[in-house]
């Protein structure tokens, strides 16, 4: 099955920073690839995500990136600001009509004002 | 629309004692996962259900079991519960058809003595 690698555990920048999670996947035949905030205490709610017909995909300060031939996707976040810290979590899609994903073990952020 | 829903919020068990978390949707999805987030661990999949009416195991289905005799429904059981089964609790949807962005429900949190 799908095995998800997430770096690094923790990551403090100030704030203005650029932050990069990194993450990589076992699977080749994934193509789904989403990103989740999670504050505390609160729910994982999708911020970002991308297929793997795609190599880029930018929203506003946040964008993915996705390698299939090395198989890791990265989440970039530009112009930090303390609301943005929180854990990020990384998942790839399992193959078999069931939508599952596997989820990285999970990035805390701390932008420090 | 309330979206996705759990029931309970919190809940203190002593071992062996049996519960039922009940996840809620009003979104007419057709894919409903159970998952449990422990310290480190990253989202967890318990069991999940591809539609009404079926079910299958994920990651960590050991000493749990569901429930989809409603498509809106989702039960999660413990018939035993010990306190390795100290966890928050997600429930997740998807609506399917090519629409992967799983939802999630607000969390249960279950401590076990």
């Amino acid at each position: 099955g799908e095995n998800v690698e997430q770096h690094p555990s923790t990551l403090s920048v100030q704030e203005g920073d650029s932050a990069v999670i990194k993450c990589t996947y076992s699977d080749s035949a994934s193509n789904y690839f989403p990103w989740y905030k999670q504050e505390l205490g609160k729910r994982p709610q999708l911020i970002i995500d991308i297929r793997s017909n795609v190599g880029e995909k930018k929203d506003q300060r946040i964008a993915v990136t996705l390698n299939k031939t090395a198989k890791h996707f990265s989440l970039h976040i530009t112009e930090t600001q303390p609301e943005d810290s929180a854990v990020y979590f990384c998942a790839a899609s399992e193959e078999g009509g069931s939508e599952k994903l596997v989820f990285g073990k999970g990035t805390k952020l701390t932008v420090n004002p | 629309n309330a979206g996705v829903t759990q029931t309970p919020k919190f809940r203190v068990l002593k071992t062996g004692q049996s519960m039922t978390l009940l996840c809620a949707q009003d979104m007419n999805h057709e894919y409903m996962y159970w998952y449990r987030q422990d310290p480190g661990m990253g989202l967890r999949l318990i069991h999940y259900s591809v539609g009404e009416g079926t079910t299958a195991k994920g990651e960590v289905p050991d000493g749990y079991n569901v429930s989809r005799l409603k498509k809106q429904n989702f039960l999660l059981g413990l018939e035993s519960a010990a306190p390795s089964q100290t966890s928050v609790y997600f429930c997740a949807t998807v609506l399917g058809g090519n629409r992967n962005e799983q939802f999630f429900g607000p969390g249960t949190r279950l401590t076990v003595l």
